[in-house]
């Protein structure tokens, strides 16, 4: 079973970037497609956005214009970077693999998440 | 306003069947949508359910039991989850999810409380 893991500071100053990996703990990152989803504490899940092993991303429109999603092939990982964060950005930040069969797509293998607070 | 809504909460005894609905608003028909499901415990990731967009274009994931399947209320331009033979372990938030112009959107959530 694929293991996934978010790894990454757990807290970050307002103003500043959130910078998040995802370690694949058995293949490579380009054998599957990838997303990020968050949680603020009790609240829904918010998906932040995908990306494609051929590079092609997408975002949510609401934080498209903070957040790219790449991958280090080197190092086996994707990253997300959300910058100019502001305390609306607490949340628990999950990244997960895309299932796709047919058409239709779904978040298949989950990390545990990974709880970022921001606060000064 | 939100695309997908769901009710906050639904409760229902061990036993019966529940049945969880996601209304798709914002000028959206249900009819061409796959409506996914998740089911979210305290301190874990969410876990797919299920894939309802017709009779013929269904699926459940590995390993989860038949008591859960999926539907549509065409009426109420809703997706449905359905779990009969509810037990204590169904206690948990499920989210429903769609992608709508390459772009995931989920519902809300409804916490069922199994009591």
């Amino acid at each position: 079973q694929v293991q996934l893991q978010e790894s990454g500071p757990g807290l970050v100053k307002p103003s500043e970037t959130l910078s998040l990996t995802c370690t694949i703990s058995d293949g490579s990152i380009r054998s599957y497609y990838w997303t990020w989803i968050r949680q603020p504490p009790g609240k829904g899940l918010e998906w932040i956005g995908y990306m494609y092993y051929s590079g092609t991303t997408n975002y949510n429109p609401s934080l498209k214009s903070r957040v790219t999603i790449s991958e280090d092939t080197s190092k086996n990982q994707v990253s997300l970077k959300l910058n100019s964060v502001t305390a609306a950005d607490t949340a628990v930040y999950y990244c997960a693999t895309l299932y796709c069969s047919r058409g239709s797509c779904y978040p298949d293998y989950w990390g545990q998440g990974t709880l970022v607070t921001v606060s000064s | 306003q939100a695309v997908l809504t769901q009710p906050s909460s639904l409760s229902a005894s061990p036993g019966t069947s529940a049945s969880l609905t996601c209304t798709l608003r914002g000028g959206l028909n249900v009819g061409p949508y796959r409506i996914y499901w998740f089911q979210q415990k305290p301190g874990s990731p969410p876990q797919y359910l299920l894939t309802y967009k017709s009779d013929s274009d269904k699926q459940r994931g590995s390993g989860v039991p038949s008591r859960f399947s999926g539907s549509k209320d065409v009426s109420a331009n809703a997706g449905i989850l359905l779990i009969s033979g509810l037990q204590s372990e169904d206690e948990a938030d499920y989210y429903c999810m769609i992608w709508h112009t390459s772009a995931v959107v989920f519902g809300g959530g409804t916490k069922l409380t199994v009591l």
